[in-house]
This record gives C-alpha cells, structure tokens and sequence, in this order.
C-alpha cells in the first residue's frame, strides 16, 4: 500500500519568513496530492491540491511543488502570519479517490 | 465549494452507553464517505470505507462490531460507538469524496467516555 512520509514534524518561523513542509510518497499510481490544515479541534480544511499531470500550483500565498520522478511533494507558504499556525498534512491518492494516505502532520507556529 | 456537516461536535457518555455521529454532505451527493479516528498530536487513522446502499469496509483491527456504520442515503453516514469505554474517547472525523468534489472534512466530534 500506499505510504507517505512528512517532514518537519515541527516548524517554527518569524511572521514574514517562509515556510516549506515536505512530503514523499512510495505508489507511483498516486496521482492527486492534497494538502490539509488542521487548526486544534476542527477537522482538516483543504487548502491546495495537486494532480499528477501538474508540476506546481500556487494560490497567492500557497504553493504546492510535485516531482513525480522522485517521488515527492512540498508545501511552501510565503510571508507567514500568525493565523497560519496549526497542523499540516500532506496526503496522497490513487485514482476514484477510494482511499487516502496521510502523512504525519507537521505542526507550524508563525512567531509574532 | 462542498460542504460536510458533522454532528455532534463534542459528547460526554458514560460508560456501557452508545453514541451516535452523523456526517451530512450538504451540497452533494457523497458516493464514499470515510471514518477515522484522530489521537492527540497524531495523524488521521482511518476506520471504515463506507459505499452507499453497501457494507462499510474496516481496516485492519477496527472492530465492526463496536463502531457500526451506516451509509443509508448519499447524503448521510452515521458511525455509532457501542457500548463506549473510556479508551474509545477519542476526536472521530468523516470525510465524503464525490468524483467531481474530491475529499472533503466534517468539522470533527470529540468524544470522552466517563
């Protein structure tokens, strides 16, 4: 099955700096890549997705990077604010969506 | 964009009791929805696959018998903790995937057994 490994497992920045979170993945038939954010005691929010056929994707300050040759994936926030901090999984998915593979998280704070 | 309801968001039972959850998607008719089960600072662990109209699928250790799910309608799943202890206490999430919508979170129950 399907595995995905997520890294840091904490990132600590100053407001302003950028953050980066990066994920890989071991089934080369995953092919949709989307990345959660989970504030304490709410369930994950989709915040930006990537498919296999797309190498970057970027909604204003978000952007999401795929190489599908080595099998990997990043998250990059730019000019962090405080209101980014909280938990982010990177996840992964073959075709019809049937199951989904989390990584482990990785717990962002954005120092004021 | 596609909305799923989640309810109740938190519960306190006593011990030997049951409880019952209910995933809605609002905005679209939802042909998977997913259970998992959150523990503190850890990563989701999904419980069931469940089709509608069909038997829920667990994953490995899950006890059936003790979670049961119910995918009535395409619209509704429902996950019922039976006779609940207190390590069942836990934050318990749905998610529904529709073709053209993805995946997508209920907002989460946290449930403390007493």
């Amino acid at each position: 099955g399907e595995n995905v490994e997520q890294h840091p497992s904490t990132l600590s920045v100053q407001e302003g700096d950028s953050a980066v979170i990066k994920c890989t993945y071991s089934d080369s038939a995953s092919n949709y890549f989307p990345w959660y954010k989970q504030e304490l005691g709410k369930g994950p929010q989709l915040i930006i997705d990537i498919r296999s056929n797309v190498g970057e994707k970027k909604d204003q300050r978000i952007a999401v990077t795929l190489n599908k040759t080595a099998k990997h994936f990043s998250l990059h926030i730019t000019e962090t604010q405080p209101e980014d901090s909280a938990v982010y999984f990177c996840a992964a998915l073959s075709g019809g969506y049937q199951k989904v593979t989390f990584g482990t998280g990785t717990k962002l704070q954005v120092i004021p | 964009g596609a909305v799923v309801s989640q309810h109740p968001s938190r519960v306190i039972c006593k011990s030997g009791t049951s409880v019952k959850i209910e995933c809605r998607s609002l905005d679209f008719q939802a042909t998977t929805m997913f259970w998992y089960r959150q523990f503190p600072k850890q990563s989701l662990m999904l419980m069931a696959t469940s089709n509608e109209g069909s038997k829920a699928t667990y994953e490995q250790g899950v006890e059936k018998d003790k979670f049961l799910i119910n995918h009535a309608s395409l619209t509704l799943s429902t996950l019922t903790v039976t006779s609940a202890h207190p390590e069942d206490s836990s934050f318990y999430i749905c998610s529904a995937s529709d073709r053209g919508h993805g995946y997508t979170f209920g907002s989460g129950t946290r449930l403390t057994v007493v």
